[in-house]
């Protein structure tokens, strides 16, 4: 059964890099692509982007100029870093499987049970 | 990027009721549309994927439909586990975009 566990600070500096990562247990990391998602306290989900072991990316533009998803498949996870965080990048942060069918059929399953992060000084 | 815009939010129902969420795309995502369910303090969990394809271990009182714009997931007898919030996701483009949620309480 494929599980998702995620790790890193809960607490991070304005303007410093938020970094994260996501082990995945039960598969190999080589089977799916990867993804991050984040949702502010109280708020909605916002998808940040996702990663396949042959090296695709995929970024939010929201994002983008501040995002990287790096895979390490001998460790069988994958990690997140956001740089020059503000108190708008607190938020719990989730990993998540993408299941995909065709290239634009897929969907996130399962979930990490997520981690909060705070931005603040 | 596709908005995903899902009403009624938030939504008041009765253990028994029959419940629909619906959720509109502003453009055409084929049926490249997921739901998943919330509970507070829990990470999403995958309840409706393409539409209308219920994932497994998923009660069969849930349901999903729509193609196109228009979705809607349907419970049809609520039961006290549903009371929860309710996204909509689509896959059609990235950035892949969420429904803004639907916060389903007990009346």
């Amino acid at each position: 059964q494929l599980q998702l566990q995620e790790s890193g600070p809960g607490l991070v500096k304005p303007s410093q890099t938020l970094s994260l990562t996501c082990a995945v247990s039960g598969d190999s990391i080589n089977n799916y692509y990867w993804t991050w998602i984040r949702q502010p306290p109280g708020k909605g989900l916002e998808w940040i982007g996702y990663i396949h072991y042959s090296g695709t990316t995929s970024y939010n533009p929201s994002l983008q100029s501040r995002v990287t998803i790096s895979i390490d498949m001998s460790r069988n996870q994958f990690s997140l870093k956001l740089a020059s965080v503000t108190a708008a990048d607190t938020a719990v942060y989730y990993c998540a499987a993408i299941i995909r069918r065709v290239a634009a059929l897929n969907w996130f399953d399962p979930w990490g049970q997520g981690t909060l992060v705070s931005v603040s000084s | 990027d596709i908005q995903m815009t899902q009403s009624p939010s938030p939504l008041s129902a009765s253990v028994g009721d029959r419940v629909t969420i619906t959720c509109r795309a502003s453009q055409n995502i084929n049926n490249y549309l997921n739901w998943y369910q919330q509970k507070p303090g829990k990470a999403p969990k995958l309840l409706v994927y393409a539409a209308s394809n219920l994932q497994s271990g998923v009660p069969s009182r849930f349901s999903g439909s729509g193609s196109g714009t228009d979705f809607t997931l349907t419970i049809s007898s609520l039961q006290h586990e549903d009371f929860a919030s309710y996204y909509c996701q689509q896959s059609y483009y990235t950035p892949y975009t969420f429904g803004q949620g639907t916060k389903l309480d007990l009346k």
